[in-house]
């Protein structure tokens, strides 16, 4: 059965510091999102993206995130400078046309 | 007020125990979907509903538009059922889901 795959499982890095969150979502599916749980809270919304851009972001969102499609396989997740507060499971998602979204393992981010 | 509101919060059943939970959720929707969250934290798709019932062998999923209101049904329920169940939700005609808080299963042997 087809899946989605995120790399790396857990992830601890010092505060500032950059991190790319990868994924490798099912290969015929056209829409990408990336959505994170802080531990203990509900899962939050970050970015959807379609047709090589951003289709929706939430305010969480901001100038210190970015998503990339480097080719046809990879969706990635860019934290420019993290913070403690970005401390959470990042999960990766793909849907098809009128599909459900299959959801990755997820990645957990620790920064310390 | 959040958009998408569970209950109960946590469920604790006997095996063999038919299961009850609840979501109800306050704007339009395009479909609402079920999904199941284990410890390790992975996430699971159940269902997606825009109208009426599925089943999925011991799984039923119910949702009522006008009521705004799911159920998710577990006939028969099982110790490997013990999982957080959640409901989410597309809002109008956004792509992004719209997450409750989760439902905790315990089912004990």
């Amino acid at each position: 059965e087809p899946e989605v795959t995120q790399t790396p499982s857990h992830q601890v890095t010092q505060m500032g510091q950059e991190v790319i969150l990868r994924c490798v979502p099912i290969s015929n599916h056209l829409y990408f999102y990336w959505y994170r749980q802080i531990l203990g809270q509900k899962v939050e919304f970050l970015v959807s993206f379609y047709n090589n851009e951003i289709s929706e972001k939430s305010e969480i969102f901001d100038d210190q995130f970015s998503v990339e499609r480097p080719d046809g396989s990879n969706f990635t997740l860019k934290i420019r400078s993290t913070k403690l507060e970005d401390s959470a499971m990042y999960f990766c998602a793909s849907a098809g046309q009128n599909t459900e979204a299959f959801f990755g393992q997820g990645t957990r981010l620790t920064v310390v | 007020k959040n958009e998408v509101e569970q209950s109960p919060q946590n469920l604790t059943a006997q095996e063999g125990e038919f299961i009850t939970i609840n979501c109800s959720y306050s704007v339009g929707i395009s479909a609402l979907h079920w999904l199941q969250q284990h410890p390790g934290g992975g996430i699971v798709s159940l269902f997606m509903l825009s109208s009426g019932k599925k089943k999925h062998g011991r799984l039923i999923a119910t949702i009522n538009i006008q009521e705004k209101h799911s159920s998710l049904h577990i006939t028969a329920s099982h110790p490997r059922d013990s999982a957080v169940y959640i409901c989410a939700v597309n809002k109008g005609g956004s792509e992004k889901l719209v997450f409750g808080k989760g439902t905790k299963l315990t089912v004990n042997p």
